[in-house]
């Protein structure tokens, strides 16, 4: 399948364990944050986002926590499935903006059996 | 399935040509992103057509142009065509105008390889 980047930081979880992925955003005046995956082939599938005014939101399985004092996102993924293997990417923007969204380079998750 | 379907999967051309991509937005959705995706830069935004008119425009070079029909499928050319446009080239839909947090749902893109 095609390849979104060559030296993507990659995070290695057993089958069943928690994932947690990271993602530092620049802009201090963003104020909406979207965490997309895309696995080999296919494109960005979103799948949980947050708003500044919330610091935690939970989706089946995942989990967003957004820490506006550092800039620091966060993906929780309970009990990794190997259909969870993927490359994950936040993206922040300004809400009622989405034509500016603004993706990090991505986190390549491999669940290892 | 995200509902956004674009053609072709697949495209090689030479230096200097000129292509066409399409995007069929999910049912009911109004605007139509679209992306470039490269192993160096990521996902960039190009442009974005809400209901048939450009509502904002990216990193989008001079050479590319896209357009957004009645029907509300999109089309990206893309001209006298460089080594460095090959990449993914997505297309991305919403429901609203850019103007919500309407999440953005995208296709599964068009690799586009120049030789």
């Amino acid at each position: 399948g095609e390849s979104v980047g060559l030296h993507l930081p990659t995070l290695s979880v057993q089958e069943g364990d928690n994932s947690i992925i990271n993602c530092a955003y620049s802009n201090s005046a963003s104020d909406y944050f979207i965490w997309y995956k895309q696995e080999s082939g296919k494109g960005p599938q979103f799948i949980i986002d947050i708003r500044s005014n919330m610091d935690k939101r939970q989706g089946q399985r995942v989990t967003v926590l957004l820490n506006k004092t550092v800039k620091h996102l966060s993906l929780q993924i309970a009990a990794t499935q190997p259909g969870d293997s993927a490359v994950y990417f936040c993206a922040e923007g300004y809400a009622g903006t989405a034509s500016k969204l603004t993706f990090g380079t991505g986190t390549r998750l491999q669940v290892t059996l | 399935d995200s509902g956004v379907t674009q053609t072709p999967k697949h495209l090689i051309t030479a230096t200097g040509q000129r292509v066409t991509l399409r995007c069929s937005p999910r049912s009911g959705d109004l605007s139509v992103y679209w992306y470039q995706q490269s192993l160096d830069q990521g996902l960039q935004f190009l442009i974005q057509y809400y209901n048939g008119e450009e509502r904002a425009k990216g990193n989008i070079l001079e050479r590319f142009s896209a357009q957004q029909f009645p029907d509300l499928h999109s089309e990206l050319n893309l001209s006298s065509l460089e080594l460095g446009d090959s990449a993914l080239y997505f297309c991305a839909s919403s429901a609203g105008g850019g103007r919500s947090n309407s999440p953005l749902h995208f296709g599964n893109g068009t690799r586009l390889t120049v030789t």
